[in-house]
């Protein structure tokens, strides 16, 4: 069964340092990866998605590298900002049909 | 639609009265799942449809939660005799067909049962 480990649990940054949240999976046998974002109260809201056969992927400020094989991902993010702060998720996706497993996350404060 | 459409986004209802919660995917999403998420707790499943197939419904947390999917588009989410414990977020989420474009989640319906 896929368990979901992100470290750390939480985090508080002053503005404009660049950060990297980490997760970790059991079951490495996986299609993709994907990182969201929750905001309080609100839905996820996807960030990036990394294929099996990626190493890595990048949206603007954001980063995300996987290695599939020692069951890692790292979402490195440049710049931080207050908009930033929210929840981090990281959901590796398994065959289809299968729950999405989800992990506590790494909640994220970034003060001005 | 341009993204996953939930309603309603904010439910009151009291203790012992049913409700039901709808998700609207996107056009030609085959797979949709519902979670939810109690307040300051991570998600838990709820129920997967895939196309024509049979659902899961394995996360379903007792006989009084049930779902349906009508043409393999809109899923509507019925929770009969609502106790305390209901209130949560229920997101929807909505997938094509397998894995490899990953998941559009919705913004999500707040149940508060009083």
């Amino acid at each position: 069964k896929q368990e979901v480990t992100q470290i750390p649990a939480a985090l508080s940054v002053p503005e404009g340092e660049n950060l990297v949240l980490n997760c970790s999976f059991t079951d490495s046998a996986i299609y993709n990866l994907q990182w969201f974002r929750q905001d309080p109260g609100k839905g996820l809201t996807s960030l990036l998605l990394i294929q099996s056969s990626q190493r890595e992927q990048t949206s603007g400020r954001l980063n995300a590298s996987l290695d599939k094989s020692s069951g890692r991902s790292t979402l490195y993010i440049a710049a931080s900002q207050p908009g930033d702060s929210a929840t981090y998720l990281c959901v590796p996706l398994n065959q289809a049909g299968t729950a999405l497993i989800f992990g506590k996350g790494t909640t994220l404060s970034v003060s001005s | 639609g341009a993204g996953v459409s939930q309603s309603p986004s904010n439910k009151v209802t009291e203790k012992g009265k049913d409700v039901e919660l709808r998700c609207d995917p996107i056009s030609g999403h085959t797979a949709l799942y519902w979670y939810r998420q109690s307040l300051g707790q991570g998600l838990e499943f709820l129920i997967y449809f895939q196309g024509n197939s049979a659902p899961d419904k394995s996360g379903l947390p007792s006989d009084r939660f049930s779902a349906e999917r009508t043409g393999g588009s809109v899923s509507t989410l019925t929770i009969q005799r609502t106790q305390q414990e209901d209130s949560a977020v229920y997101l929807c989420a909505s997938s094509p067909t397998g894995v490899a474009y990953g998941y559009t989640f919705g913004s999500g319906t707040r149940l508060t049962v009083v």
